[in-house]
């Protein structure tokens, strides 16, 4: 049973580009949340996606937006990078309909932009 | 607003020592709280979940205590080895919000 899967590990931008991120959730999980962790830090929640939408967001721009596909992969996109959006962003999959079940978290991406 | 503080920041021990890890929370509504192990340059994973009508889960050398009404969890290892080196997290769930976690507290254990 693979869990949840992201891609790529690695990757550097200079700033002012753009980048994907791109998730897979473990098997039977329907809804995915993406989280920024700088270094240091706990993971800040940027939002979550079920049934194809956006249905929470935290406090981040709309230079971050995302996707989910229907067999409920995800991606996330973020424009105009900035030298502060230099951090691990993970992806977190979960059964909606099970109020507070375990969240499984991927390895996550290591962005670093210069 | 939910806040979460873990204390400390960072503990160094030698390996044998029994330890505890602690976890503040701001906002008593809680329905579970989560603890995670993130090493270095990974993600994150879940060793125990506390459902708030739960006192506490184990997990081999791992117990997790959680008293709602005061806000607090505590994590202790028992006979810590250096494989337990780590960053260890908390994180809250309120319902329909998104985890709120701690900035961790990162966890040196040596031979």
């Amino acid at each position: 049973d693979a869990g949840v899967t992201q891609s790529p590990t690695h990757l550097i931008k200079t700033r002012g580009q753009q980048v994907t991120l791109r998730c897979s959730p473990k098997s039977g999980h329907d809804t995915v949340s993406w989280y920024q962790q700088a270094l240091g830090q706990g993971p800040q929640f940027i939002f979550q996606y079920y049934e194809e939408e956006e249905r929470q967001r935290g406090n981040f721009p709309d230079r971050f937006s995302g996707h989910q596909f229907p067999n409920y992969s995800s991606e996330l996109n973020v424009n105009a990078l900035l030298l502060g959006d230099s951090a691990l962003y993970l992806c977190a999959s979960s059964l909606a309909r099970i109020s507070g079940n375990t969240i499984y978290f991927g390895e996550g991406s290591w962005l670093t932009v210069v | 607003k939910q806040e979460v503080t873990q204390i400390p920041a960072a503990l160094s021990v030698p390996e044998g020592e029994n330890l505890v890890l602690n976890c503040s929370f701001t906002d008593s509504a809680i329905y579970n709280l989560q603890w995670f192990r993130q090493d270095p340059g990974k993600g994150l994973t879940s060793l125990l979940l506390i459902q708030s009508s739960q006192r506490e889960q184990t997990s081999g050398r791992l117990n997790a205590s959680l008293d709602k009404s005061s806000g607090r969890s505590t994590l202790y290892i028992a006979a810590s080895q250096p494989g337990d080196s780590a960053t260890y997290l908390c994180a809250v769930y309120s319902g329909n919000t998104p985890l709120v976690f701690g900035k961790g507290t990162r966890l040196s254990v040596i031979a």
